[in-house]
């Protein structure tokens, strides 16, 4: 089975100019979640989708960051415009959450290495 | 209140040895403490998790041990591997696992 699939792997861009990343999660994971991991530091919630329902977003700077998750399959995440401090890798991952489940285990993807110039 | 604070940064271990790491955290709402492996250009993976109703879990080489009253948890890992050389997460969550608090990650190296 297919895990998370993230893409591009490595992204360059220049300040100011815009950039997405694209989340495929397991299939019939209906959560699905950005995290942005800043070197030698641990992952951090920027977004969390239960199925096409942004219901956590409380950490996503919304003046320059935006996500969709169209059809509640694949997942978009976007930056526009970039600056020198989004530089990190950015991480996708997806669970299956249902009522009553009480550890719903979340599967990562590689990561999207953005690095701003 | 959220924040999870973990120790040591960095972890030398010779082959063979027991490896342990600590994590402490303070918001006692938490109910789900997983660890989490990860290997250089890959995402985390889960390791092994606890819940506060027990003191401690293990799965082969693995445990973890829970102190509800000190709040903190540790993982130990026996006869340490080479193959073990990673970084490791603990996290916290409250309720389902869906909102992980993450600790800021132990590079460890086992030497051959």
């Amino acid at each position: 089975e297919a895990g998370v699939v993230q893409s591009p792997r490595y992204k360059i861009i220049e300040k100011k100019q815009p950039v997405a990343f694209w989340c495929n999660p397991i299939s019939g994971h209906n959560t699905l979640y950005w995290y942005l991991q800043n070197l030698g530091q641990g992952p951090e919630l920027l977004i969390r989708y239960e199925n096409e329902e942004a219901v956590d977003d409380s950490q996503l700077p919304k003046d320059r960051f935006s996500a969709e998750r169209l059809k509640g399959v694949d997942s978009t995440l976007k930056i526009q415009p970039a600056e020198l401090g989004d530089s990190a890798v950015y991480l996708c991952a997806s669970s299956l959450d249902y009522a009553g489940a009480r550890d719903n285990e979340q599967f990562f993807g590689p990561g999207t290495r953005l690095t701003v110039l | 209140q959220q924040q999870v604070k973990q120790s040591p940064q960095s972890l030398i271990v010779q082959k063979g040895g027991i490896s342990i790491i600590n994590c402490a955290y303070e918001n006692t709402a938490f109910d789900y403490f997983p660890w989490y492996q990860q290997f250089p250009g890959k995402g985390p993976a889960l390791l092994i998790a606890i819940r506060p109703d027990v003191s401690e879990k293990k799965e082969g080489r693995f445990t973890i041990s829970f102190n509800k009253s000190a709040k903190q948890f540790s993982l130990h890992i026996m006869d340490s591997q080479p193959g073990d050389s990673a970084t490791y997460f603990c996290a916290a969550a409250i309720q389902g696992a869906q909102k992980l608090v993450f600790g800021q990650g132990t590079r460890l190296t086992i030497n051959p």
